[in-house]
């Protein structure tokens, strides 16, 4: 079993729907990481938090410490939010990342 | 554009040849990971350095892979006597410590036929 699992592994939406990713860990944090992925490779940080709630635009993220959980919310999804989104978390100094999820959204 | 260059960002070789990648990080970010990322899964760690220190290696870091991060600034990973299972996206992040948050390369795609 990974020690860190996502769910869904893909997922499609229609334009302007609520989206939610989910993140489950195994292993001890000291933070946890959602991060997007471009096609070509690129990855960008888009929260890193250890509790609570974090928003930026249309992005929300939660973490739940003592359930070791976390989910990504996208509010209004648009054919731009379309990437793969990695939960990672670190771990002893090192980050250890889900599978990913891609996220297609259509017009 | 994170700040964090990466050369080359597109490599193909022959099984065999050896391969060497470079990795300039943010300038005052003491800290500089590599990751390995192959198709369709999350990227995998490989090593961390903290200045010039080596401070960890995955087991995923065979005796044919070596990096180095001389003068605690760029960094090269070098890949000997490639394998065509050595083909996969090689990442490098850099992290101010006491900051929790790493800032990624755009990556080398490496392509072993």
């Amino acid at each position: 079993k990974n020690e860190v699992e996502q769910s869904p592994q893909n997922l499609t939406a229609q334009e302007g729907v609520f989206i939610t990713i989910n993140c489950s860990y195994s292993v001890g944090i000291s933070a946890l990481h959602w991060l997007q992925q471009h096609p070509g490779g690129g990855i960008v940080s888009l929260f890193m938090l250890s509790s609570g709630k974090k928003k930026h635009g249309r992005l929300i993220a939660t973490i739940n410490i003592q359930e070791k959980h976390s989910s990504l919310h996208i509010t209004a999804s648009h054919p731009r939010d379309s990437a793969v989104y990695i939960c990672a978390v670190y771990n002893t100094d090192k980050l250890i990342f889900g599978t990913g999820t891609r996220l297609q959204v259509f017009p | 554009d994170t700040g964090v260059s990466q050369n080359p960002r597109h490599k193909i070789t022959k099984r065999g040849q050896n391969v060497t990648f470079r990795c300039d990080p943010i300038s005052e970010h003491n800290r500089l990971y590599w990751y390995r990322q192959t198709l369709g899964q999350g990227p995998e760690f490989l090593t961390y350095f903290q200045n010039e220190a080596q401070l960890e290696k995955s087991r995923l870091l065979s005796d044919r892979f070596s990096a180095e991060r001389p003068k605690g600034s760029f960094s090269t990973l070098e890949i000997q006597r490639t394998e065509q299972g050595d083909s996969a996206m090689y990442l490098c992040a850099s992290w101010l410590a006491g900051y929790n948050e790493q800032f990624f390369g755009p990556g080398t795609r490496l392509t072993v036929l």
